[in-house]
């Protein structure tokens, strides 16, 4: 079964719309760690934010928010005002502690910001 | 200069050759990861090595082997190129406990 799910394929937008790329998990521990990754078209893969399963705050970073809910197991990414440079590939991982912190990453989602 | 280095950038190979990619860290980082990237697949898990003597099958290894030289140096061999082994190739680091993985650039391989 698939630990992480990213349902959306590929998304399209205008610049300057909000966007938020799903994200939903599936875990049987109590400790894990859910992180989000974006690979532009240039192709490495950027770290953008890790949540731990204890902290369940929202947070925010400029154009950039993370809605985290356990009780849906969901890490939803929204940009707001999205931008062309946001164009790119955004992945979901997961990493459990009782599995030596393997991580589980998501199919991913492909964002593309329409100027 | 990159944390985390892969070599090389690009590589065309003909099927039934054998290939080495290879990494190198200046994070100090102890474990080391392999991971192979299809489009719609994501990435996916190779081999990990947790430290020198340590080494790892993650959730594709066949066709493929590692070998950890040094804490800071981890390659990848295909022993026999095959075609469906076209992918781009990432190698990753991890400091302990919960950190992030932190990425090379990648190596764009094509068996032809």
């Amino acid at each position: 079964a698939q630990k992480v799910t990213q349902a959306q394929t590929e998304i399209s937008v205008v610049e300057k719309e909000d966007v938020t790329l799903d994200c939903v998990y599936e875990t049987r521990d109590t400790t894990y760690y859910l992180f989000w990754y974006k690979q532009p078209p240039s192709g490495e893969l950027v770290f953008l934010i890790r949540r731990n399963s204890f902290d369940e705050q929202n947070e925010i970073s400029g154009r950039y928010s993370w809605n985290f809910q356990k009780s849906t197991s969901s890490f939803n990414f929204t940009i707001t005002a999205s931008q062309v440079v946001d164009s790119a590939v955004y992945f979901c991982a997961l990493s459990e502690a009782y599995t030596g912190n393997q991580f589980y990453f998501g199919t991913g989602t492909s964002l593309t910001v329409i100027p | 200069d990159a944390d985390v280095t892969q070599t090389p950038r690009n590589r065309i190979t003909k099927t039934g050759k054998r290939i080495m990619l290879e990494c190198s860290q200046t994070k100090g980082h102890d474990r080391m990861y392999w991971y192979r990237q299809d489009p719609g697949l994501g990435l996916r898990l190779i081999y990990y090595s947790f430290d020198v003597k340590d080494i790892n099958k993650g959730e594709i290894s066949d066709g493929y082997s590692v070998s950890r030289q040094a804490q800071a140096k981890f390659s990848l061999s295909l022993e026999s190129a095959i075609p469906n082994q076209t992918a781009l190739y990432f190698c990753a680091t991890r400091d302990r406990g919960s950190s992030p993985l932190h990425f090379g650039n990648g190596t764009r391989l094509t068996v032809t």
